[in-house]
């Protein structure tokens, strides 16, 4: 049972296309993130949501937007896509600060 | 302001050798948590350990160990008797208990080579 799982694992596409990307964790935590490795490794937090509220929304375009519709998923909706997009998702949950449990990640690459 | 630093890029090794990743960290909380993550070459990210700050208690764990030290802001890892499965790059990470996010260090990369 894959505690969080997220879909699709590779996506590539045309630039100025819109994409999902789908999280689910079935650990019955609160809390849920995104965040995005660039090319340099470099970890980054985009959006956290905590039961289906947004509470963190760092520095990001407005062509992301994440959506929870029940504690266990948050997908997030890539609008215009641009090559500068390319990198690799992972979506995460904790439950308080006990444990951050990461999904598998997502290699978006746009072309 | 939060944040992590791990100032050694990369590292190579050789087999067997012992290898220390440093990590330093800044935060004006007192309550706060600490992390390592592996990422292997496959990409997902491996859950290492978690330290909150009010537990300077060094940890141990088979060949991995952990110094965790409030007076310099440093929680290092060191590997003992390296094998090249432990190729991959760490992470070492900071969370504070009212932001809950978690902030990341640029990684080490270490390459362990037989």
């Amino acid at each position: 049972d894959t505690a969080v799982s997220q879909t699709p694992k590779y996506l590539v596409t045309q630039m100025g296309n819109d994409k999902s990307i789908k999280c689910e964790q079935n650990l019955g935590h609160d809390t849920m993130y995104w965040y995005k490795q660039d090319s340099k490794k470099f970890l980054k937090i985009m959006f956290s949501y905590n039961n289906k509220e947004l509470i963190i929304n760092e520095t990001v375009p407005n062509r992301f937007s994440p959506k929870s519709p029940d504690k266990a998923h948050l997908n997030l909706h890539i609008n215009s896509l641009e090559l500068g997009d390319s990198a690799v998702y992972f979506c995460a949950s904790s439950q308080e600060t006990y444990g951050y449990t990461f999904g598998s990640g997502t290699r978006l690459t746009v072309v | 302001a939060q944040k992590v630093t791990q100032a050694q890029t990369e590292i190579s090794v050789v087999e067997k050798e012992d290898v220390t990743l440093d990590c330093v960290y800044e935060t004006r909380d007192t309550t706060y948590y600490l992390f390592w993550y592996k990422q292997p070459p496959s990409g997902e990210l491996v859950f290492l350990i978690r330290r909150n700050s009010f537990d300077e208690q060094n940890e141990i764990s088979g060949r991995y160990s952990w110094n965790f030290q409030k007076s310099t802001s440093s929680f290092n890892f060191t590997i003992t008797a390296s094998q090249v499965v432990d190729s991959a790059v760490y992470f070492c990470a900071l969370s504070e208990a009212r932001r809950g996010k978690l902030i990341f260090g640029q990684g080490t990369e270490l390459s362990v080579k037989p």
